[in-house]
């Protein structure tokens, strides 16, 4: 079965700091991974997705996420935040089509 | 518009009432699923939908729940008797083929209240 895990449920930091968001995963299956983003009031958007090959992805927005197969996670970053990054943020696994989602990471940027 | 579109956006309803999610998928996008977002649930799984068959019904909550697509197109989520439980934001998304690899594409979700 796919699982996912974000540690933390709300992260506040200043503008043009960088950030990391946590997300560890479990999988009995091939692993891809996906980061979406959601803004208030709309649907998710995709930032990035890791199927296979470099373990370094680059996103949508500056933003980049690496997969670690041994400590099994694929936590995202960005070097230098903006307040229009203010957004929900959600990991998730996909297996059999279905996508599974982490709790979700508040990201509150702050002048 | 080329996204995935939902209506309507904002549906309120009374308890035991019916009510009909309509989605529409990118076009051209053979694989359809649904999803709910709830302050108690997170974002859970409910159908998905591959041409007009619909391989994995596991997410369904219960008998209440149903959904059909027609013409690898358009589909529709229908919950009977509504329940307070059932308030959520109901959310689409489709893809252009079937497989774990496919990015999936949401729509801007129809926010449900069961008074």
């Amino acid at each position: 079965a796919q699982s996912v895990t974000q540690l933390d449920s709300q992260v506040p930091v200043f503008e043009e700091a960088p950030v990391e968001l946590r997300c560890n995963y479990s999988s009995s299956v091939s692993v891809y991974l996906f980061w979406y983003v959601q803004y208030p009031n709309q649907g998710l958007q995709l930032l990035l997705k890791y199927l296979s090959g470099s373990t370094l992805v680059k996103g949508i927005n500056g933003f980049e996420a690496e997969f670690n197969k041994s400590q099994t996670s694929f936590h995202l970053r960005k070097p230098s935040v903006h307040i229009s990054d203010t957004a929900e943020y959600f990991c998730a696994v996909v297996g059999f089509q279905k996508l599974v989602f982490g709790t979700g990471t508040r990201l509150l940027v702050s002048p | 518009g080329a996204g995935v579109s939902q209506s309507p956006s904002n549906k309120v309803t009374e308890k035991g009432k019916d009510v009909e999610l309509r989605c529409d998928p990118i076009s051209g996008h053979t694989a359809l699923y649904w999803y709910r977002q709830s302050l108690g649930q997170g974002l859970e799984f409910l159908i998905y939908f591959q041409g007009n068959s619909a391989p994995d019904k596991s997410g369904l909550p219960s008998d209440r729940f149903s959904a059909e697509r027609t013409g690898g197109s358009v589909s529709t989520l229908t919950i009977q008797r509504t329940q307070q439980e059932d308030s959520a934001v109901y959310l689409c998304a489709s893809s252009l083929g079937h497989g774990d690899q496919e990015t999936q594409y949401f729509g801007p979700g129809t926010r449900l209240l069961v008074l």
